[in-house]
């Protein structure tokens, strides 16, 4: 059984740009969550996306958006990136929506530095 | 505003002695609190949970104690041991379908 895993692990992006950043989630499990951590901060929802469908958001602008994909995999896109989108960004698989909060599994998660 | 506190940023405790890891929220629509644990470079890890309709639960070093009264919950690590040294984040979550609210995290260290 593979666990949770994102991609890239580190990036850096200028002011403006767009970035994705990709999440793979534990085999079987059908939701995905993502969260955005800055530094000195704890994981902050963004959105869930469950059998494809978003299933919930958080308290983020329009310029993050994301996708779910057949296998069950994730994308987070960030349009005209911001100094302070600088952060950790966590992905969280779960099975049947995370109603059962502890078979939520997070990533490692991607580091992203914008300048 | 911040719904779920974890006021101490920082905890040092001696190896084999009791580290006390406290959270506070303000929502009293919480009905399911969590304690997750995380290592440099990795994600948070689940610890312990606690429902609403307890005031206490156990896994073997762990406790969780809840005071619904106080909207308060603190984790229990007995014995502490230097493994354990990690950033403990306490989350707080309403029953079904919902996302978990964290607090800003407490660094524990355990020195032996």
């Amino acid at each position: 059984e593979t666990g949770v895993t994102q991609s890239p692990t580190h990036l850096i992006k200028t002011r403006g740009q767009q970035v994705t950043l990709r999440c793979s989630s534990q085999s079987g499990h059908n939701t995905v969550s993502w969260y955005q951590q800055a530094l000195g901060q704890g994981p902050q929802f963004i959105f869930q996306y469950y059998r494809e469908e978003e299933n919930g958001r958080g308290n983020f602008p329009p310029r993050f958006s994301g996708l779910q994909f057949p296998n069950y995999s994730s994308e987070l896109n960030v349009n005209a990136l911001e100094l302070d989108d600088s952060a950790l960004y966590l992905c969280a698989s779960s099975l049947e929506g995370g109603a059962h909060q502890e078979t939520q599994y997070f990533g490692p998660g991607t580091r992203l530095l914008v300048l | 505003d911040q719904q779920v506190k974890q006021n101490s940023p920082s905890l040092s405790v001696q190896e084999g002695r009791i580290s006390i890891l406290n959270c506070d929220y303000t929502n009293s629509m919480f009905d399911y609190f969590l304690w997750y644990k995380k290592y440099p470079a990795e994600g948070p890890t689940f610890l312990i949970s606690i429902s609403s309709i307890k005031d206490k639960n156990e896994d073997g070093r762990f406790t969780v104690f809840l005071n619904k009264s106080a909207k308060h919950l603190s984790l229990h690590i007995v014995p502490s041991q230097p493994g354990d040294s990690a950033v403990y984040f306490c989350a707080a979550s309403f029953s079904g379908n919902t996302p978990l609210v964290f607090g800003k995290g407490t660094r524990l260290s355990v020195i032996a």
